[in-house]
């Protein structure tokens, strides 16, 4: 195991269509997290995971925004009817619990709503 | 007040010169302090933890003061490959939330 995987690289669709993302965490570590980052901002929280069990989500995750974890293993995050506000890079990271250490962040997802 | 606020930058340094960077967070119940480099177009990668006593990795050192909630990273010896953002982090809570990232503070390192 390498570290965080994360497909695809890119991302383009048209507006209004949905997308979905995959994620597979480093294999030990039971957290994972998503999160978001537009030009010129740090990264922003959307929601994690222990295990299979989504702990937390944030007010950033819009009711088109779904994720999920159903074996503990790899997670996906589904957009659905993109607005070209959602043009970001779409990072996913994973730590063993409490990520006193530090997380461990995939390549990331760069989508473009055009 | 955000959660963690840095200096905005861009710092743009010659190469050898040293670079100080500062952050202030808001919860003084913070428990954990990272930076994190981010390279343009890459994803973060953990650069170092910060500890209350303070710590050193070769040309870096990162400080944390409690009381004033600030967290600092020193840089000595700028190299070309330090040209980067970097980014302030705080585990706002015991390790059952998130990192909170700050904005980043953009380095150019200048030949």
């Amino acid at each position: 195991d390498t570290g965080v995987s994360q497909n695809p690289r890119h991302k383009i669709t048209k507006r209004g269509q949905n997308v979905t993302f995959r994620c597979d965490p480093i294999s030990e570590h039971n957290r994972l997290y998503w999160y978001r980052q537009t030009l010129g901002q740090g990264p922003e929280f959307l929601t994690y995971f222990q295990n299979e069990a989504q702990l937390e989500k944030s007010r950033l995750l819009s009711d088109r925004f779904s994720a999920e974890r159903p074996k503990g293993s790899f997670s996906t995050l589904e957009i659905q009817r993109t607005e070209q506000g959602d043009s970001a890079m779409y990072l996913c990271a994973s730590s063993t619990w409490g990520g006193n250490y530090g997380y461990t962040f995939g390549s990331g997802t760069r989508l473009t709503v055009v | 007040r955000k959660e963690v606020e840095q200096d905005p930058g861009p710092f743009n340094v010659p190469e050898g010169a040293t670079v100080a960077f500062n952050c202030t967070y808001s919860n003084s119940a913070s428990q954990s302090f990272f930076w994190y480099r981010q390279d343009c177009r890459k994803e973060p990668k953990l650069l170092m933890s910060v500890y209350s006593s303070g710590n050193e990795d070769g040309r870096f050192t990162a400080q944390l003061n409690r009381a004033s909630q600030y967290i600092s990273l020193l840089i000595r010896d700028s190299k070309l490959s330090d040209s980067a953002t970097y980014l302030c982090v705080v585990n706002m809570n015991s390790g059952n939330t998130p990192l909170v990232f700050g904005k980043g503070t953009r380095l150019s390192v200048i030949a």
